[in-house]
């Protein structure tokens, strides 16, 4: 069993590419985010999903685009890459959103030139 | 967006010690969770709290959910080694969007 796992696990861009961080589950989980982590400032949600054809924003979702076409994957675009972009994501699924129980994949650590 | 604030930021202590750590939030949550980072990997969750003055303990951990719905408390007892890591906190706001604390840094000295 993967679990959610996440490609690339490091990456570096230059301003203004684009890039697409990709984030599998093999849970049948039908929630799924995407977090951005900086040093100082927590977990910040970007945007979630409750289930395939349904997505959200979170908290910082400018410059990041999200779909949810099957319920296993949930990837996560950068459309024109910028420096404040430089961050660890991390994907995370939930099978009860009551529970407040998410599942975490290892992280992608994204750097932009 | 939700402001959950976690003292102390950062925490150097020696085996054995004992560690305690909070997070307060300006809104009132239902379920108060508590996440531990180890190095290089993502979040996993230790303990989580549905209940105002709930006290849950999982091992060493003790949480407990604050009378006032808006603050949470995490202690560890006799720290070791492998209990290096960042601590979040974390809510849930409307129910699906989960908002998480600034972290608190724990190194424990051998």
């Amino acid at each position: 069993n993967a679990g959610v796992t996440q490609t690339p696990k490091f990456q570096v861009l230059k301003t203004g590419q684009s890039m697409t961080l990709q984030c599998a589950q093999d849970m049948n989980h039908e929630y799924m985010s995407w977090y951005r982590q900086d040093p100082g400032m927590g977990l910040r949600l970007i945007h979630y999903s409750v289930g395939a054809g349904i997505t959200d924003q979170g908290e910082v979702p400018n410059g990041y685009n999200v779909s949810r076409s099957t319920t296993e994957d949930f990837p996560l675009r950068l459309l024109s890459a910028a420096p404040s972009q430089t961050s660890v994501y991390f994907c995370a699924t939930s099978r009860d959103t009551n529970t407040g129980e998410l599942f975490f994949g290892e992280g992608s650590r994204l750097t932009v030139l | 967006g939700q402001q959950l604030n976690q003292s102390p930021q950062s925490m150097f202590i020696q085996e054995g010690e004992d560690v305690s750590m909070n997070c307060t939030s300006s809104s009132i949550f239902n379920t108060w969770l508590w996440y531990k980072q180890d190095p290089g990997e993502g979040p996993v969750l230790l303990i989580a709290l549905y209940k105002a003055g709930e006290l849950t303990s999982n091992g060493r951990l003790t949480a407990q959910f604050g009378i006032t719905r808006k603050d949470s408390f995490l202690n560890i007892s006799a720290s070791i080694p492998s209990d290096v890591g960042i601590y979040f906190c974390a809510g849930p706001y409307t129910g699906n969007q989960f908002y998480f604390g600034t972290g608190t840094s724990l190194t424990v000295i051998p």
